[in-house]
């Protein structure tokens, strides 16, 4: 079975400075789907960025980027210029795929928190 | 183009009572997935539903089930409450289901609390 973990279950970043959030994860697939969500005080959560397995070239999305390492399964998500808005609890997910039964479930992260500093 | 909505927002029930959540999703989605969220289990996937078929199934006990009707809305059972279902229950939206990847699209969450 797969498994999502992120070993920081809370950050403290300073404004405009940039952190790194750690995941790491198992499975015995080749092919699947990493995500980094972002769920605010308000609790509607929101996508930050994803990364397909396939690809060697690490997803970006403005400020957020991740380094992805297939091999030691691990995917860190990074923010730069830390923003007051970036504050929030930050899940990394990864999304099965089972090709015969064209199913898929996501499988999340227990979240860290993260806390920006003015 | 609305949002996912639940209904309610909060709930209080007591032990043995059940309760249904409800869902809908953004317009043309087809897709409905409905996780559990706690402080210390994270986000745990509870089941899938597409065109009023449940796809896909977590590891929940039979007290949790769910449907989705013609128009995509989809409500959540949970019956026999136990203290341990006190829990933020979110409902995630996408266009379809299947191999292809479709973002999924979350709602605000229903805060259950059981006395």
């Amino acid at each position: 079975a797969q498994t999502v973990t992120q070993s920081q279950p809370e950050m403290s970043v300073q404004e405009a400075e940039t952190v790194t959030l750690s995941c790491t994860y198992d499975t015995s697939e080749s092919d699947y789907y990493l995500f980094w969500y972002k769920q605010p005080p308000s609790r509607q959560m929101i996508l930050v960025i994803r990364q397909e397995a396939y690809k060697q070239q690490n997803a970006t999305e403005n400020r957020f980027s991740v380094n992805f390492q297939k091999a030691a399964k691990s995917f860190s998500l990074k923010i730069s210029d830390s923003q007051l808005g970036d504050a929030a609890m930050y899940f990394c997910a990864y999304r099965s795929q089972a090709p015969t039964s064209g199913t898929y479930k996501y499988i999340f992260g227990t979240g860290t928190r993260l806390k920006v500093l003015a | 183009k609305a949002g996912v909505t639940q209904t309610p927002r909060y709930l209080i029930k007591t032990r043995g009572q059940q309760v249904t959540l409800s869902c809908s999703p953004i317009s043309g989605h087809r897709s409905v997935s409905w996780y559990q969220q706690t402080p210390g289990q994270g986000l745990q996937f509870l089941f899938e539903y597409f065109s009023e078929t449940q796809r896909n199934k977590g590891n929940f006990p039979g007290r949790f089930s769910g449907r989705q009707f013609s128009n995509s809305r989809s409500e959540m059972n949970v019956s026999t409450l136990e203290l341990g279902d006190s829990a933020l229950y979110l409902c995630a939206s996408s266009l379809a289901s299947g191999v292809l990847y479709n973002e999924q699209f979350f709602g605000p969450g229903t805060r259950l609390t059981v006395l």
